[in-house]
């Protein structure tokens, strides 16, 4: 299975930038990277998903290098409603009927005003 | 529409019990996945169905823990003899596998389980 490793947590203010890298140093060439946002008492809930190099969508940005080892969640302008824990996930996009599934143990954010 | 639905949402058992989890997923849905998160913790992979294929059932455990599902889909997650550390929410989610493998999961509530 593939590991990641992500910070424990990190703090920002509002309307700041946020950077959250993932490591996934044996990332296989099946998978595929896909971020979740948690909030408390609540089930995950998918931000972005990307393969290699950039995507991005209405509310983030996913940066990930050539050598796909790791990748970088970006949030733009975070809002106090951003607080919450960010899971990076390396899985099979691969419908072969099995799929390794690894959760990060995840960042928690906390902006502040 | 209506989103993955699990039930039921607190279930406080005595140690030693079997209890059942169920999930309904999103219809159409042919992935379906279960997870377990601790307080505080991640989620740890527990099962994966996905169509007609064999679940991957490679993050159980231990053989106290079993799931099916029925028809493509709903699923019931069951704990045997349930001890003190099977604490925890357990979290379903159900997908769909897109073209060129890229897929959302769409996660339930959960259920909060306490073994007491």
């Amino acid at each position: 299975l593939a590991k990641t490793t992500q910070p424990i947590s990190m703090d920002s203010y509002e309307g700041q930038e946020v950077n959250i890298t993932c490591s996934h140093n044996n990332i296989a060439t099946n998978d595929y990277i896909t971020w979740y946002q948690q909030f408390p008492s609540q089930g995950p809930r998918f931000i972005i998903q990307g393969y290699k190099t950039k995507v991005t969508n209405e509310v983030a940005s996913l940066f990930i290098p050539a050598d796909r080892k790791s990748s970088t969640l970006s949030l733009p302008r975070v809002s106090l409603s951003d607080t919450a824990v960010y899971y990076c996930l390396v899985g099979d996009g691969g419908d072969t009927g099995r799929r390794a599934l690894t959760f990060g143990s995840g960042t928690r954010l906390q902006v502040q005003p | 529409g209506a989103g993955v639905s699990q039930s039921p949402s607190n279930k406080v058992t005595e140690k030693g019990k079997d209890v059942e989890l169920r999930c309904d997923p999103i219809s159409g849905h042919t992935a379906l996945y279960w997870y377990r998160q601790s307080l505080g913790q991640g989620l740890e992979f527990l099962i994966y169905f996905q169509g007609n294929s064999a679940p991957d059932k490679s993050g159980l455990p231990s053989d106290r823990f079993s799931a099916e599902r029925t028809g493509g889909s709903v699923s019931t997650l069951t704990i045997q003899r349930t001890q003190q550390e099977d604490s925890a929410v357990y979290l379903c989610a159900s997908s769909l596998i897109l073209a060129g493998g890229l897929y959302e999961q769409f996660f339930g509530p959960g259920t909060r389980l306490t073994v007491l």
